[in-house]
């Protein structure tokens, strides 16, 4: 079971860029990155998912080494309602593996 | 499309008393997961549910129960309510199984008083 690190805490000005890395040194050869948001009483919510090299979509890009034993959210130019907790979590598309969230990243986006 | 739903929104219960809980996927998705989110612990996983069967289950006691209907409407069970029990439960579905892209609710707040 892939177990995931991420930092505690970022901070950030906005307009600025932010990227939030992931360790996940045991990934199995059939697991997914997925990355989800998650704001005060409310369920989190998806952003990205990726198996390898880069992916980007309207909001965010994730950037996936070759070895995949980490991972790095990219937030492009944050704005105050980018302040939230961003959670990496891995698990194998297809297969009723356990979902493990981490600890998630708090990011506060001051002006 | 609505998303899935959760009732109820709050929750007060004392010790020993039981709660059920219920989720409702988005319209479609097969696949349902509980979690538990407690500021200590983060979110943990509770068990998934795929076709009314029982995929996985992390690692809580027995006083920790669920189904999936037919409908794959989803509803969980604890009995003996603890004080440690209280957290935010949150219900996710997909389309598949696992690590699908997966839509949560807003959760249920419970308090065990």
């Amino acid at each position: 079971l892939a177990k995931t690190t991420q930092p505690i805490s970022m901070d950030s000005y906005e307009g600025q860029e932010v990227n939030i890395t992931c360790s996940h040194n045991n990934i199995a050869t059939n697991d997914y990155i997925t990355w989800y948001q998650q704001f005060p009483s409310q369920g989190p919510r998806f952003i990205i998912q990726g198996y390898k090299t880069k992916v980007t979509n309207e909001v965010a890009s994730l950037f996936i080494p070759a070895d995949r034993k980490s991972s790095t959210l990219s937030l492009p130019r944050v704005s105050l309602s980018d302040t939230a907790v961003y959670y990496c979590l891995v698990g194998g598309t297809g297969t009723a593996s356990k979902l493990t969230f981490g600890t998630g990243t708090r990011l506060q986006v001051t002006l | 499309k609505a998303g899935v739903t959760q009732t109820p929104r709050y929750l007060i219960k004392t010790r020993g008393q039981q709660v059920t809980l219920s989720c409702s996927p988005i319209s479609g998705h097969r696949s349902v997961s509980w979690y538990q989110q407690t500021p200590g612990q983060g979110l943990q996983f509770l068990f998934e549910y795929f076709s009314e069967t029982q995929r996985n289950k992390g690692n809580f006691p027995g006083r920790f129960s669920g189904r999936q209907f037919s409908n794959s409407r989803s509803e969980m069970n604890v009995s003996t309510l603890e004080l440690g029990d209280s957290a935010l439960y949150l219900c996710a579905s997909s389309l598949g199984i696992t690590n699908e892209k997966l839509f949560f609710g807003s959760g249920t707040q419970l308090s065990v008083l």
